[in-house]
């Protein structure tokens, strides 16, 4: 059974404001996670790998907690430009490549 | 400008046509998918070529037949579609990695309207 699971949003919050998004996945086996970002109309794009040590990147942080099957995505002092849905993807065992997108959650952020 | 490029951007066909979508890259990854994707969706796995080999087909109907003629080109030929397959495919490839980091990179899609 591959299953990613996300908050279902949308969250709407001001500028400036900090954002959590969580991801649960249901195959324990698996090995990588990571988030990907999504404009209205356009292609995703890698927004971060997450390492079982949790790793930032600027106002990013992704934590993965393998025991709960968890990963989160904290998002801090939040831009206009931080609009977009978030997806959670996580690779499933078995075959190499098999890179399954959770539902998304979609953010909006309001001056 | 994206590096997975993929051809038509739009493409509108009768149930009873036959047509083709292309994906090229050039980045020398050995890896090449091929996604769906409705609207408010997320993408869904179709196929997954790695080293020209098809390693994953998600159950995907026949009417939609995958081809890896190289490690730089994968098609998606369709036939017979219904109109509940229009949506965007998407055209993705990654460098398969020994500690399964598959980063992917994709291309903007073909928007494909079965009338």
């Amino acid at each position: 059974r591959k299953e990613v699971e996300q908050d279902p949003g949308p969250f709407n919050v001001p500028e400036g404001a900090t954002v959590a998004f969580n991801c649960t996945y249901s195959n324990s086996a698996s090995q990588s996670f990571f988030w990907y970002r999504q404009d209205c109309r356009k292609e995703p794009k890698l927004l971060m790998s997450v390492y079982s040590s949790g790793n930032e990147d600027g106002r990013f942080t992704a934590q993965l907690n393998r025991a709960s099957q968890y990963i989160s995505l904290l998002i801090r002092d939040s831009k206009l430009s931080d609009s977009a849905t978030y997806l959670c993807v996580v690779e499933f065992g078995g075959s190499q490549g098999n890179l399954i997108f959770g539902k998304g959650t979609k953010l909006s952020v309001k001056p | 400008d994206t590096e997975v490029t993929q051809t038509p951007k739009h493409l509108v066909m009768g149930m009873t046509n036959k047509k083709s979508l292309k994906c090229e890259q050039h980045m020398g990854h050995r890896a090449m998918y091929w996604y769906k994707q409705k609207a408010k969706k997320p993408p869904e796995l179709m196929f997954v070529y790695s080293y020209e080999k098809l390693s994953i087909n998600e159950s995907v109907p026949s009417r939609f037949s995958p081809e890896c003629p190289n490690s730089s080109l994968l098609n998606l030929h369709l036939h017979a579609l219904q109109p509940e397959d229009s949506a965007l495919y998407l055209c993705a490839s990654s460098q398969p990695s020994g500690s399964g980091a598959n980063v992917l990179t994709f291309g903007a899609g073909s928007r494909l309207t079965v009338l």
